[in-house]
């Protein structure tokens, strides 16, 4: 059936380093991905897209990868603040749309001073 | 503006209780969703609305009633929910196909 998951857990990283994290998704016929970031206590925040005819997308500060090829889509922070520490999860919508979105399991990340 | 409110922030009822939780957002979106979110889990789709009607029902118990009464809210009516029912609640809104928009939840406790 179809999955989405993540490598890790929990990531720590020391601030102002970068920090990657990971998904793993098991739907080839998926072609949108998103990621989200919840903090304690509130809402899953969407931070950024990507289509299945790109394979890297830029934001402030972030940036995802996507690789159809392993069905990996990867989330990279540059620069990690301690304002970044939060529960990151991945997203996938298949390409039969209906508005139906699958998350991953989530990472902490978790910023040390 | 990508806002989506939700009220109440906490709700704590009895088993035998009737509650509501709402939601709305003026973003002009065609979609609207219900998702409930367990501690330390991703959220897990209950509803979706699409153009004020009922697309997605994910085997949902029948003491949760969502409703649509415009294209802007959604309701989630609550009768004789369980203890185990309690979690976090949250609505969203979208474009059909595009990024769905997170409420800040609704943390319902059910005694």
């Amino acid at each position: 059936g179809e999955s989405v998951g993540l490598h890790l857990p929990t990531l720590s990283v020391q601030e102002g380093d970068n920090s990657i994290i990971n998904c793993a998704y098991s739907n080839s016929a998926s072609d949108y991905f998103i990621w989200y970031k919840q903090e304690s206590g509130k809402g899953p925040q969407f931070i950024i897209d990507i289509r299945s005819n790109m394979d890297k997308r830029q934001g402030q500060r972030v940036t995802v990868l996507l690789n159809k090829t392993v069905k990996h889509l990867s989330l990279q922070i540059a620069a990690t603040q301690p304002g970044d520490s939060a529960v990151y999860f991945c997203a996938e919508e298949g390409a039969g749309g209906g508005n139906k979105l699958t998350f991953g399991t989530g990472t902490q990340l978790k910023v040390e001073l | 503006d990508t806002e989506v409110t939700q009220t109440p922030k906490h709700l704590v009822m009895g088993m035998t209780n009737k509650k509501s939780l709402k939601c709305e957002q003026h973003m002009g979106h065609r979609a609207m969703y219900w998702y409930k979110q367990k501690a330390k889990k991703p959220p897990e789709l209950m509803f979706v609305y699409s153009y004020e009607k009922l697309s997605i029902n994910e085997s949902v118990p029948s003491r949760f009633s969502p409703e649509c009464p415009n294209s802007s809210l959604l309701n989630l009516h609550l009768h004789a929910l369980q203890p185990e029912d309690s979690a976090l609640y949250l609505c969203a809104s979208s474009q059909e196909g595009d990024t769905q928009y997170f409420g800040p939840g609704t943390r319902l406790t059910v005694l």
